[in-house]
């Protein structure tokens, strides 16, 4: 059974402070995607990564995926209150979508 | 664009009934999955309708059932509910399968 862990599973951390989040799988993905879901919502697809090494930014957040296809990465820096929520990374094999189990993370003013 | 809906939001059961969700997937998108959302397992995979047709299928009982129609819009039915079949149940519709885009689900409840 393919599995994505996530770490770490809750973050409260201040305003203004950097964070990493983490994924890791003993599997090899074709590609990676990152979403974040707000109570009462459905995930919203934040970025996709398909090459091993690769890295994307989407203004102060920063992906990455591992050389091997296996891990990835996200990285927020100076956190702010509106990028409070649940991450998710799902990772696609076989055409099959493995979701992680989240990090909710909750950034205090 | 419109996004993904689905409805109803909102669903009350009793244990033993069946139901039957809807979802509309984004004009174009002719892949439409399901999953699974509860606060235990996290997000699960159901199945994957690509042009009416079953393209991949999770883990779930036989219970758990789905059809996709010629325009695209899919359902799902749980048939004879149980409590753990409460959840919030997502439709995601894709062009690719790099870039699946959520509906706002449909919060299930089984009593």
């Amino acid at each position: 059974t393919q599995l994505l862990e996530q770490s770490p599973q809750f973050l409260s951390i201040q305003e203004g402070e950097n964070l990493t989040v983490y994924c890791n799988s003993s599997s090899v993905f074709s590609s990676l995607q990152w979403y974040r879901q707000e109570p009462g919502e459905g995930p919203v697809l934040l970025v996709t990564v398909v090459t091993g090494g690769e890295v994307k930014k989407l203004k102060r957040l920063t992906f990455q995926f591992g050389d091997a296809r296996k891990d990835s990465s996200l990285h927020i820096t100076a956190a702010q209150p509106g990028d409070t929520g649940l991450y998710l990374c799902a990772g696609n094999s076989a055409s099959k979508i493995i979701f992680g189990s989240g990090t909710r993370l909750s950034i205090r003013p | 664009k419109a996004g993904v809906t689905q409805t109803p939001r909102y669903l009350i059961k009793t244990r033993g009934q069946q139901v039957t969700l809807s979802c509309s997937p984004i004009s174009g998108h002719r892949s439409v999955s399901w999953y699974q959302q509860t606060p235990g397992q996290g997000l699960q995979f159901l199945f994957e309708y690509f042009s009416e047709t079953q393209r991949n299928k999770g883990n779930f009982p036989g219970r758990f059932s789905g059809r996709q129609f010629s325009n695209s819009r899919s359902e799902m039915n749980v048939s004879t509910l149980e409590l753990g079949d409460s959840a919030l149940y997502l439709c995601a519709s894709s062009f690719t399968i790099n870039e699946q885009f959520f509906g706002p689900g449909t919060r299930l409840t089984v009593l």
